[in-house]
């Protein structure tokens, strides 16, 4: 396996700009899951595909936030219009039974 | 909802003491529990977990942990550590005997130090 791919690793914006991240599981991983990691704070369960189904979205996940998976592959993560307290780490992960690997993550500052 | 919680937040040790690390979790039901460890500069990995069967799980790098289903415990154990076992120690916990799909609910971590 090659492991949990995201790009990009590191991102600055300024608030009110929208950002995107790209997370690519390991192949045959039907299972991928954002989470969001702040100082000082485990990871924070997000959101949650099966194939190209979100099946699960926290309360976390304001309108500002939408995240895909159009063909069951890579899954995108937005943020539109940023805040500063969106900045986090935010992390995938993937998997096929019930241990998820994850990803080096993308680090969003919002300046 | 499940919960986790982790007593030690930071934790300095010698060369060569004993770890445990404490992690104690809420949820009614079968839980399937988790250890991931985070080295500096590198991604959350896989150290333990436990879905069922012996509640005495071995790890990688000889880490341990027991479950007690009484105590709604998962704590971490090394019986000695090394300098190269200093790194951000997560445990987790999802929801048993579902196969899979859950969310995983961490603990806010404990931060290790094991100086020379």
């Amino acid at each position: 396996d090659t492991g949990v791919s995201q790009d990009p690793r590191h991102k600055i914006t300024k608030r009110g700009q929208n950002v995107t991240f790209r997370c690519d599981p390991i192949s045959e991983h039907n299972r991928l899951y954002w989470y969001r990691q702040t100082l000082g704070q485990g990871p924070e369960f997000l959101t949650y595909f099966q194939n190209e189904a979100q099946l699960e979205k926290s309360r976390l996940l304001s309108d500002r936030f939408s995240a895909e998976r159009p063909k069951g592959s890579f899954s995108t993560l937005e943020i539109q219009r940023t805040e500063q307290g969106d900045s986090a780490m935010y992390l995938c992960a993937s998997s096929r039974t019930e241990t998820q690997y994850f990803g080096p993550g993308t680090r969003l500052l919002v300046l | 909802a499940q919960s986790v919680s982790q007593h030690n937040h930071h934790v300095i040790l010698s060369e060569a003491a004993s770890l445990e690390l404490g992690c104690n979790y809420s949820y009614g039901g079968t839980v399937n529990l988790f250890w991931y460890v985070q080295y500096p500069g590198q991604h959350l990995q896989l150290l333990l977990k436990y879905f069922s069967g012996d509640p005495l799980v071995k790890g990688i790098k000889g880490f341990e942990a027991e479950f007690i289903k009484s105590k709604f415990s998962f704590n971490l154990r090394k019986p000695s550590v090394q300098w190269s076992d200093t790194a951000e120690y997560f445990c987790a916990v999802t929801p048993g005997l579902t196969g899979g799909g859950n969310k995983l609910t961490f603990g806010t971590g404990t931060q290790l130090k094991v100086e020379l």
